[in-house]
């Protein structure tokens, strides 16, 4: 079966520091991935998804995620983070024959300050 | 975008009670419903899929007769927590995923946070 591991689990940043989040996969098929985004009090939100293709994805608020088939990672990245991003987020796979169950890490709660 | 709504956002009951979870989509057809259960600093753990007008599949470990899911339409999911004990304390959460979602994310509610006393 497959495994996400996110190797932070809490990472406190100043405003306009860069970002990069580890998540690493066990699986030896194809994945599709995801990073996922919880605000404080709200549900899950989807940040970027790769499938295919380009292995640099591009999401929203400025997010982006390389994924490296050979270090089987998927790493999330902002260069400049705001107060506004301090959340958990969650890195999930999904392995291809699994009727689209996702997997998740254990999640990472940032917290940036002022 | 697509919205699932879950209630109660969160509910308190005694030992030995059933709780009933309600999953719906507002505003999409969700074929296939997922049940997640999460622990404090834990990440979610798939209990079950269930599609509309079929039985629940769930994971290993997961007691079908404790957790009941029922997917009666494509808008609607439940899932009863029955004879509730304190360790079933925890943040459900459901996700719904449309006929034309492929492997693209899924939906998800705002969870509901179990305790049970």
């Amino acid at each position: 079966a497959q495994s996400v591991s996110q190797h932070n689990h809490h990472v406190i940043l100043s405003e306009a520091a860069s970002l990069e989040l580890g998540c690493n996969y066990s699986y030896g098929g194809t994945v599709n991935l995801f990073w996922y985004v919880q605000y404080p009090g709200q549900h899950l939100q989807l940040l970027l998804k790769y499938f295919s293709g380009d292995p640099l994805v591009k999401g929203i608020k400025g997010f982006e995620a390389e994924f490296i088939k050979s270090k089987f990672s998927f790493n999330l990245r902002k260069p400049s983070v705001q107060w506004s991003d301090t959340a958990e987020y969650f890195c999930a796979v999904i392995a291809t024959g699994t009727a689209s169950k996702l997997t998740f890490g254990t999640g990472t709660r940032l917290q940036v300050t002022l | 975008g697509a919205v699932v709504s879950q209630h109660p956002s969160w509910v308190i009951c005694k030992s030995g009670t059933s709780v009933k979870i309600e999953c719906r989509s507002l505003d999409f057809q969700a074929t296939t419903m997922f049940w997640y259960r999460q622990f404090p600093k834990q990440s979610l753990m798939l209990m079950a899929t269930s599609n509309e007008g079929s039985k629940a599949t769930y994971e290993q470990g997961v007691e079908k007769d404790k957790f009941l899911i029922n997917h009666a339409s494509l808008t609607l999911s439940t899932l009863t927590v029955t004879s509730a004990h304190p360790e079933d304390s925890s943040f459900y959460i459901c996700s719904a995923q449309g006929w034309d979602s492929g492997n693209s994310p899924l939906h998800f509610g705002n969870g509901t946070r179990l305790t049970v006393t």
